[in-house]
This record gives C-alpha cells, sequence and structure tokens, in this order.
C-alpha cells in the first residue's frame, strides 16, 4: 500500500500564508490521484475543503486553495485566521483504494 | 441540506460483529459513491472502504487492513449506506464515518466502535 505522507506540523501567523503538501511514495503525484483535502478541529468531524485537487465546496473559504506543486498536492492557505487552526489531511486514490496522508497540525500564532 | 447520520456503533467483544448504518438524505444518494472513514482515538484518519453508484457498477473496494473482514453495501430505496464488520478486533476500536465524495463532499458525525473485553 502506498504512504502518503505530510508535514507533521506547521506554524503560521495570523494574516500569513502556509503551504501544506501532500507526497506519494508511489512517485509524483497527479491529477489522477484525485486529491482531497481536509479539516478537522479538536472533538469534530472532519470537512472537506478541497476535491479532485483545487475544487472548493460552497464552504470552503476563499483563503483556502489547492493545487499541484512540485510533484505533490499542496494546500495554500493566504491569509491565516485564528480559526484555521485545525489538523489537516489529504486523500489520494490508487486504482481503487484511497488513502489518507498522515496529517499537518496547523498552529496559527 | 444534505445529512449523514451513522448509527449503530457499540462496545463489543473481540471477534465479534457489528454492522453500521448510514442514513443520507439532501442528495441523490443513489448517484453517489460512499466511502467509510475510520479514526482511532488519537490518531489520523484511515479510509475503510467505498462503493460505486450502481450505474457506475457498484464496485467496492476495500483498505488491506479489513479486506475479508468488512462488508460495505447499500439500499438506495432506502438512501442507507451499510458497513458490516465482523471478526473483530481490539484495533477496529475507533470512530467511524460515513463520507461521500466530489460536489457532494460531507461527512457524518460518527459512531463509536470499542471492541474490547
Amino acid at each position: 500500500q502506498a504512504v502518503v505522507t505530510q508535514e507533521p506540523s506547521l506554524t503560521v501567523s495570523p494574516g500569513g500564508t502556509v503551504t501544506l503538501t501532500c507526497g506519494s511514495s508511489t512517485g509524483a503525484v497527479t491529477s489522477g490521484h484525485y486529491p482531497y483535502w481536509f479539516q478537522q478541529k479538536p472533538g469534530q468531524a472532519p470537512r472537506t475543503l478541497i476535491y479532485e485537487t483545487s475544487n472548493k465546496h460552497s464552504w470552503t473559504p476563499a483563503r483556502f486553495s489547492g493545487s499541484l506543486l512540485g510533484g505533490k498536492a499542496a494546500l495554500t492557505l493566504s491569509g491565516a485566521q485564528p480559526e484555521d487552526e485545525a489538523e489537516y489531511y489529504c486523500l489520494l486514490s490508487y486504482s481503487g483504494a484511497r488513502v489518507f496522508g498522515t496529517g499537518t497540525k496547523v498552529t496559527v500564532l | 441540506e444534505v445529512q449523514l447520520v451513522e448509527s449503530g456503533g457499540s462496545l463489543v467483544k473481540p471477534g465479534g460483529s457489528l454492522r453500521l448504518s448510514c442514513a443520507a438524505s439532501g442528495f441523490t444518494f443513489s448517484n453517489a459513491w460512499m466511502n467509510w472513514v475510520r479514526q482511532a482515538p488519537g490518531k489520523g484518519l484511515e479510509w475503510v472502504g467505498r462503493i460505486k453508484s450502481k450505474t457506475d457498477g457498484g464496485t467496492i473496494d476495500y483498505a488491506a487492513p479489513v479486506k475479508g473482514g468488512f462488508t460495505i453495501s447499500r439500499d438506495d430505496s432506502k438512501s442507507t449506506l451499510y458497513l458490516q464488520m465482523d471478526s473483530l478486533k481490539t484495533e477496529d476500536t475507533a470512530v467511524y464515518y460515513c463520507t461521500t465524495g466530489g460536489k457532494v463532499g460531507s461527512w457524518g458525525q460518527g459512531t463509536l466502535v470499542t471492541v474490547s473485553s
């Protein structure tokens, strides 16, 4: 089974910009992995921020964007707010099976 | 409003069985590919499996740790997703979520399964 890796933790200043990445042990991440990004706050169910690389839901704040960057999927947060402090997970598809990333704890400080 | 409501979680002994349900509303369930995801206490998210819509073939895929022990099914007439879990192990202890991807992109609130003697 593929291993999907994310930064364990990142810190961003309020109003600042941070990029989270999602890499695959099998090689470069492409749009064919249909990357998803999820946000989870303590004690809450996850919620989907980005689907299929860069598509946003109606509830996704405009400051979040998804892309492919340097062979990885990326989630960029531009203009971080205190409420963005959370755990973020990516999800990649591999011919039917799906694998979550290890998660990134984002601190806004 | 899209809603996914899981139920059926409880305390069960190792080797036991349990069936989880996920009642869906607010979207065309029969067209949706549905997933089960779990999260062990204090751990990250783990994909359990996915069932495609019948129009897309109804294919079911499972994560390696649950293959052969868990069975996903759906009843489109009831807009309900199921997860039958057999031969449960202590490491199956987790909150189980049903989710749908794509443009719907919703998650349920989860149901807790505890496997312990």
